[in-house]
């Protein structure tokens, strides 16, 4: 079946230091690859998204290149904000003739303090 | 503000209740998707309906059920409640039936169930 494994948190940083999350996938066929992040008591905001193979998705700084050989999608910022604090959730889009849904894994909650 | 949104924002019920969730989804959004937000569960998948029409079930309880009305809004009806319904339930809504599109998502509604 189709399953997105994070790594878990808390991610602690000083700002300006670098930021990789990692995430790995499990699909069949060739899933769509998001980064969606969820700001405290706030719904999810898509932050990036990669459709096929070697698509480098990046929004605000951040950056996820869509990797099918390690089938990976890792997040990296090359220097945190105390605004980026957020959670952060890896998802692959599952699609079929019926339908669509988001496969999400079980987050990451980065802190940065000044 | 993603466009969705849903209503109520915090429900408190007692064991063996029913309530109702409402979404309205983006305008010109005919996709709504249902998703749950639990401590242990994570990010889960509900139902997906599309201009008024079941597509897509994920791991959605037989005592949960939903629907999509004509003017695209939906409820999602959460009956015979447990201690463990207690979450935080999310809407989302995209453009399309499939394939890599956003799903925007709403603030979602806090269900405790005591």
């Amino acid at each position: 079946g189709n399953s997105v494994t994070q790594m878990e948190g808390p991610v602690t940083l000083s700002e300006e230091a670098f930021l990789t999350i990692n995430c790995t996938y499990t699909a069949t066929g060739y899933p769509s690859l998001f980064w969606y992040v969820q700001y405290p008591g706030e719904g999810l905001q898509l932050l990036l998204k990669a459709t096929k193979a070697d698509d480098k998705g990046s929004n605000k700084g951040f950056e996820a290149t869509y990797r099918k050989e390690t089938t990976s999608f890792h997040l990296e910022k090359g220097s945190v904000q105390v605004s980026d604090s957020a959670v952060y959730f890896c998802a692959l889009s599952a699609t079929n003739q019926a339908g669509t849904a988001l496969i999400f894994g079980k987050g990451t909650t980065l802190s940065v303090s000044s | 503000d993603s466009g969705v949104t849903q209503t109520p924002k915090h429900l408190i019920t007692a064991t063996g209740q029913r309530v109702t969730l409402r979404c309205s989804p983006r305008s010109g959004d005919l996709s709504v998707y249902w998703y749950q937000q639990s401590l242990d569960q994570g990010l889960q998948f509900l139902i997906q309906y599309y201009n008024g029409e079941e597509r897509a079930k994920g791991n959605i309880l037989e005592r949960f059920s939903a629907q999509q009305f004509p003017d695209l809004h939906s409820e999602l009806n959460l009956s015979s409640l447990e201690l463990g319904d207690s979450a935080l339930y999310f809407c989302a809504s995209s453009v399309d039936l499939a394939g890599p599109n956003e799903q925007f998502f709403g603030p979602g509604t806090r269900l405790t169930v005591l």
